[in-house]
C-alpha cells in the first residue's frame, strides 16, 4: 500500500499567486482530512470529506481557501490568493468508515513570499 | 492575544530509560484515543490507541494509561532508543461518531546517546 500520496512536498510561491495542493489517499478509504500545522498553532483541522462530501468545513480560515473531492481518490486544497501567512505545512490524512485512526500523508510544506 | 509561538514541552531522557509522555484532553464523553508520533519532516504516524472503556493497552515498548476522573492520558515508552525522538501527540475523539480526532500541542521527546 502506497499509503496517503500529497503533491508537491515542497512549494515556493509568491504573494498573490494561486497554489493548489492536491493528495490521493489510501484505496477504500472513505474519509478525507486536510490539516494546516503551524508553530503558531500547531495542527488544526481545516475541513474533512466523507464519501467525496464535505462535512464540516469549520476549520477553513478564509474564503480564500477552498477543497474539492472530485472522486474517491483525489482531493485538492486550494488557496487564491495566498499570502505570506499561509505558509505552514499542510496534511491530508484518511481513514476507512468506523474505524478512528487516521493515515497521514507526508506533508506539504507551502512557503508563500 | 496571539503568543509568539507554541512551546512545546520537551522531555529529555537518556537512552535506554524508560519515557512517560503526558497529555490532559478535554472532552470527557470522549470515546476514543490515540498517540501519534510525528518525526522531523514526516506527517503523524500512529503508535497506539485505546477506547474510553479500557485503563491501559500495551503495545510494542508502549504502553497507554488512561485516566478518565482525571481526563488524563500517558504514553509510556520503555527502553527508549535515539529513533524515538520526535513529537508526541495525543488525539481524542469525541462521543458525536464525526470521525474528527481533536489533536493535543504536543510533546518533543529527546533521547540522548
Amino acid at each position: 500500500d502506497a499509503g496517503v500520496i500529497q503533491s508537491p512536498r515542497h512549494e515556493v510561491t509568491e504573494m498573490g499567486q494561486e497554489v493548489t495542493l492536491r493528495c490521493k489517499p489510501i484505496s477504500g478509504h472513505n474519509s478525507l482530512f486536510w490539516y494546516r500545522q503551524t508553530m503558531m498553532r500547531g495542527l488544526e483541522l481545516l475541513i474533512y470529506f466523507n464519501n467525496n462530501v464535505p462535512i464540516d468545513d469549520s476549520g477553513m480560515p478564509e474564503d480564500r481557501f477552498s477543497a474539492k473531492m472530485p472522486n474517491a481518490s483525489f482531493s485538492t486544497l486550494k488557496i487564491q490568493p495566498s499570502e505570506p501567512r499561509d505558509s505552514a505545512v499542510y496534511f491530508c490524512a484518511s481513514k476507512e468508515d468506523g474505524t478512528y485512526e487516521q493515515y497521514f500523508g507526508p506533508g506539504t510544506r507551502l512557503t508563500v513570499t | 492575544g496571539e503568543s509568539v509561538g507554541l512551546h512545546l514541552p520537551t522531555l529529555s531522557v537518556q537512552e535506554g530509560d524508560n519515557s512517560i509522555i503526558n497529555c490532559a484532553y478535554s472532552n470527557s464523553a470522549s470515546d476514543y484515543f490515540i498517540w501519534y508520533k510525528q518525526e522531523s519532516g514526516k506527517g503523524p504516524q500512529f503508535i497506539i490507541d485505546i477506547r474510553s472503556n479500557m485503563d491501559k493497552r500495551q503495545g510494542q515498548r508502549v504502553t497507554v494509561l488512561l485516566n478518565k476522573t482525571v481526563k488524563h492520558l500517558s504514553l509510556q515508552i520503555a527502553a527508549t532508543q535515539p529513533g524515538d525522538s520526535a513529537v508526541y501527540f495525543c488525539a481524542e475523539h469525541g462521543s458525536s461518531n464525526t470521525g474528527k480526532l481533536i489533536f493535543g500541542q504536543g510533546t518533543t521527546l529527546q533521547v540522548k546517546p
